[in-house]
């Protein structure tokens, strides 16, 4: 079973703040990384998808970072904004199967 | 364009019962799949179809069945519920041949008394 590691578990910011989490993979059997947006009551929803190393991707006042060498992606909020409030996890594709493995995500919570 | 959708959203079953959530997405996805999520546990795979007329097990598959029905949809089968089966159940699907990124159904949450 691979281990993907999401830190911290929960996060609590004020509007404003800019914040940033991380998420851990074994590095040997990278394919792809996924991070995935989920409010409470809602599904998931994907932000973005991360192929190469030192990809770095953005939508808005959210970016990412890939490092597959040392198995790490860097998930960025600039400015923090209640409508942020929610769960993100993220998600390594191997490429043996089409299937993904989630991490426990972290919540984060952004207050006036 | 509806997506991928789950029947019924809610559900209340007895010990022993049996049911079976109903999954369909209208995206010409080849893969699909069932997780469950749990509190503090995220999102764990049951099982899951790359193509139809293939399913393959996942982290968390006893108690459970599936049936790619079509390409369109994928039941999942509890043929004896029990209590720690209660959860919140989300189908997706998946399509794309180099991104893999999935797109979830709204949930059916499920209670085994």
């Amino acid at each position: 079973i691979l281990n993907v590691e999401q830190s911290p578990q929960s996060l609590h910011v004020q509007e404003g703040d800019s914040t940033n989490f991380t998420c851990s993979f074994p590095s040997s059997n990278f394919y792809a990384l996924h991070w995935y947006r989920w409010e409470t009551a809602k599904s998931p929803e994907a932000l973005f998808v991360m192929t190469l190393n030192g990809d770095e991707k953005k939508k808005g006042r959210i970016s990412a970072t890939l490092n597959t060498k040392e198995g790490y992606s860097y998930l960025y909020i600039k400015g923090s904004q209640p409508e942020d409030s929610a769960t993100y996890l993220c998600a390594l594709h191997t490429g043996t199967a089409s299937k993904l493995t989630f991490g426990t995500g972290t919540r984060l919570q952004v207050t006036l | 364009n509806a997506g991928v959708t789950q029947t019924p959203k809610f559900q209340v079953l007895k010990t022993g019962q049996s049911m079976t959530l109903q999954c369909a997405q209208d995206m010409n996805h080849n893969s699909m799949y069932w997780y469950r999520q749990d509190p503090g546990m995220g999102l764990r795979l049951i099982y899951y179809s790359a193509s139809e007329g293939t399913t393959d097990k996942g982290e968390v598959p006893n108690g459970y069945n599936v049936s790619r029905l079509n390409k369109r949809e994928f039941s999942l089968r509890l043929e004896s519920a029990a209590p720690s089966q209660t959860s919140v159940y989300f189908c997706a699907s998946s399509g794309g041949i180099s991104s893999y990124e999935q797109y979830f159904g709204p949930g059916t949450r499920l209670t085994v008394t």
